[in-house]
């Protein structure tokens, strides 16, 4: 079974500029969500996707946003590209289910903005 | 507002002893907690969870127990083992989210298990 995977996995951007990070789940599972990992600062959650609609949203500004197509596969983008944008994003998708809810991490997107 | 605190940034043993990764949160009502492991250039990968109804989860080398009363989980290992090096986040789910996407990570606590 294939895993989560996360395209591009590596990609510099200067200040202003925009990106689109992909991810396509885990065949037959319908969440999609999105974490920022930073040196110190863990994994934060960004959103989830969840059947193409957004149903939880973390505490980032409007210029992170996301989608999801019917084949669950998924995007984010981030506009207007700051210093700080610099991470690890994450992608992971999950089958949704009673208890712990397990989630499948791609190998990440390092996003280098200049 | 950090609500899972891993205060240990990084943690060294020596290969066969126990390892304990600690983990501190602040909201009473996380239902679920899970550990991940995460190696270089890899993504994040499911270790062991436990309800909060339970004190004591285990499988295998790795043991997790949650104090409810002290707000504190730990994970063991044991043996330790070289190939067990990487960065361990403890992480919790939220009331009403256990069957979603969102958890809240710890910041990390990097093992290094040396020969």
């Amino acid at each position: 079974k294939a895993g989560v995977t996360q395209t591009p996995r590596y990609l510099i951007k200067t200040r202003g500029q925009q990106v689109t990070l992909s991810c396509s789940p885990i065949s037959g599972h319908r969440s999609v969500s999105w974490y920022q990992q930073t040196p110190g600062q863990g994994l934060q959650f960004l959103f989830e996707y969840f059947s193409e609609t957004q149903r939880n949203k973390g505490n980032f500004p409007g210029r992170f946003s996301g989608r999801q197509f019917s084949n669950s596969r998924s995007e984010m983008n981030v506009s207007t590209l700051e210093l700080g944008d610099s991470a690890l994003y994450l992608c992971a998708s999950s089958l949704i289910r009673a208890g712990a809810n397990v989630l499948t991490f791609g190998a990440g997107s390092r996003l280098t903005v200049l | 507002d950090q609500q899972v605190k891993q205060n240990s940034p990084s943690l060294s043993v020596q290969e066969g002893r126990i390892s304990i990764l600690n983990c501190d949160y602040t909201n009473s009502m996380f239902d679920y907690f899970l550990w991940y492991k995460k190696y270089p250039a890899e993504g994040p990968t499911f270790l062991i969870s436990i309800s909060s109804i339970k004190d004591k989860n285990e499988d295998g080398r790795f043991t997790v127990f949650l104090n409810k009363s002290a707000k504190h989980l730990s994970l063991h290992i044991v043996p330790s083992q070289p190939g067990d090096s990487a960065v361990y986040f403890c992480a919790a789910s939220a009331p009403g989210s256990s069957n979603t996407g969102k958890l809240i990570f710890g910041q990390g606590t990097t093992l290094q298990v040396k020969p």
